[in-house]
């Protein structure tokens, strides 16, 4: 069973608009999250993250919302622009032991800005 | 080098063959781990190595070998593996005990096997 599910596998947005993907997850011992972004022939980069008693963050053209309550977060991109144009994974964090965590990962959406 | 470097990029192998995937992270982090990303699947952690100590292994076959030489170096030693392992395998790092929880990913080992 999924614990982070990322229901969109595609999202296609026009350059200079918001592109707002998103992420549900379903094991409230989550404490931070996280969003990476992969380009093909690479591997994920950390792009933002939250953690768990905030609401918001942001971080230029992205901000990452948290809805604890409906276990609800997106990645708001804006303005969009081409070289955004990527496959963006939502992870969840769950602390192991003091200090150490292990991430769960979403299928990701493949974001597609058209110029 | 900087950051998290994978060898190699590409492998193709048989069934009876032996291997062995090599990573190298610049990043003086304490743990490193084995991920696997088949198409349309989320990625899934294998194993987990904190202060070269295996820490988590999540009911990988033993076909999969693991060995953690040292802090900066991970390898993932494969063996008579089977066509449905074929999959990207990616290697990151962390600094356990910060306060971030970001791993760092390498570029990853596509992997067929036949």
């Amino acid at each position: 069973d999924q614990q982070v599910k990322q229901n969109s596998p595609s999202l296609s947005v026009q350059e200079g608009r918001i592109s707002i993907l998103n992420c549900d997850y379903t094991n409230s011992m989550f404490d931070y999250f996280l969003w990476y972004k992969k380009y093909p022939a690479e591997g994920p980069t950390f792009l933002i993250s939250i953690s768990s008693i905030k609401d918001k963050n942001e971080d230029g053209r992205f901000t990452v919302f948290l809805n604890k309550s409906a276990k609800h977060l997106s990645l708001h991109i804006v303005p969009s622009q081409p070289g955004d144009s990527a496959v963006y994974f939502c992870a969840a964090s769950v602390t192991i032991r003091a200090g150490s965590y292990q991430l769960t990962f979403g299928k990701g959406t493949k974001l597609s800005v058209i110029p | 080098e900087t950051g998290v470097t994978q060898t190699p990029r590409h492998l193709v192998m048989g069934m009876t063959n032996k291997k062995s995937l090599k990573c190298e992270q610049h990043l003086g982090h304490n743990a490193m781990y084995w991920y696997k990303q088949s198409a349309k699947k989320p990625l899934e952690l294998m194993f987990v190595y904190s202060l070269e100590e295996r820490v988590e292994n999540n009911s990988v076959p033993s076909r999969f070998s693991p060995e953690c030489p040292n802090s900066s170096h991970l390898f993932l030693h494969l063996h008579t593996l089977q066509p449905e392992d074929s999959a990207l395998y990616l290697c990151a790092s962390s600094q356990e005990g910060s306060s971030y929880n970001e791993q760092f990913f390498g570029p990853g080992t596509r992997l067929t096997v036949l």
